[in-house]
C-alpha cells in the first residue's frame, strides 16, 4: 500500500529566508504526487503537481519541487519565504490512476517577522 | 478549476443523531471524492462517489455509518449516522479536473456533543 511521510511536524523560518519541506513516499509504481496548502481556516489548495517529464515543477506563489526518484522524495522549496506562506503544508501520492489521494501528516510552517 | 461549495459550513450536533453534508460543484464531474480531517490530523479519504454507481468505501469506512448519494454529475451528500464524539472532524469533499488536478471544497467542520 501506498504511503506518504513528512518527518518535519513543525517548522519555523524567518521571512525571507529559503524554505526545504520534505516529503518521502512509498509506492510500487510511477507516482502521480502532489503539494496542498491548508492555511487557518481554508480549504486545500493545489500548489504543484508532479506525473512525469521533467523532475523539477513549478508551482503557483513561487514554489517548487523536485522528483526523486531514487530517494523516494518529493521536496517543497522556496527561495524566499513570505510572512503570508504560514501554513499547514502537505504532501500527497495519486494512485488510482492519480485520482485517489493518500496525504502525509503534514508540516505546519511558521514564519517570524 | 471547479468551484465547489459545501453546506452547512460547519455544525454542532448531539451524540446519536445524523447530518447530511451537500457538496455542489459548478462544472459536470465523473469522479467526486469524500474526506475526513480530524482535529490535528491529515485527509483520510472515505469514499468515492461516481454519479450512476454505488459509492466505493475505504477500508474502516462502511455505508451504514457514511452513507454516500450522487444524484447527478454535480452533486453528491455525505451522511454521517449515529454520530459520537469521535466524528468531530472536517469532512471535504473533492472533484478531479483536468490532468488529474483535485480541487477541494470549503469543508463541513462537525462538532459532536
Amino acid at each position: 500500500a501506498q504511503s506518504v511521510t513528512q518527518p518535519d511536524i513543525h517548522i519555523t523560518v524567518s521571512e525571507g529566508a529559503s524554505l526545504e519541506l520534505r516529503c518521502n513516499y512509498s509506492y510500487g509504481a510511477t507516482p502521480y504526487l502532489f503539494w496542498y496548502v491548508q492555511s487557518p481556516g481554508q480549504g486545500l489548495q493545489l500548489l504543484l503537481k508532479y506525473f512525469s517529464g521533467d523532475t523539477l515543477v513549478q508551482g503557483i506563489k513561487g514554489f517548487e519541487a523536485e522528483f526523486k526518484m531514487s530517494q523516494s522524495s518529493f521536496n517543497l522549496r522556496k527561495p524566499s519565504v513570505h510572512w503570508s506562506d504560514a501554513a499547514e503544508y502537505f504532501c500527497a501520492v495519486g494512485t488510482g490512476g492519480g485520482n485517489k489521494l493518500t496525504f502525509g501528516t503534514g508540516t505546519q510552517l511558521k514564519v517570524e517577522l | 478549476s471547479a468551484v465547489i461549495s459545501q453546506k452547512p459550513s460547519r455544525d454542532i450536533c448531539q451524540r446519536g443523531t445524523s447530518l447530511t453534508i451537500q457538496c455542489q460543484v459548478d462544472s459536470q464531474v465523473t469522479m467526486m471524492f469524500w474526506y475526513r480531517q480530524q482535529p490535528g490530523q491529515s485527509l483520510t479519504l472515505i469514499a468515492t462517489a461516481n454519479q450512476g454507481s454505488e459509492a466505493t468505501y475505504e477500508s474502516g469506512f462502511v455505508i451504514d455509518k457514511f452513507p454516500i448519494s450522487r444524484p447527478n454529475l454535480t452533486f453528491s451528500t455525505l451522511t454521517v449516522s449515529n454520530m459520537s464524539p469521535e466524528d468531530s472532524s472536517i469532512y471535504l469533499c473533492s472533484v478531479v479536473g483536468g490532468r488529474h488536478e483535485q480541487y477541494f471544497g470549503p469543508g463541513t467542520r462537525l462538532t459532536v456533543t
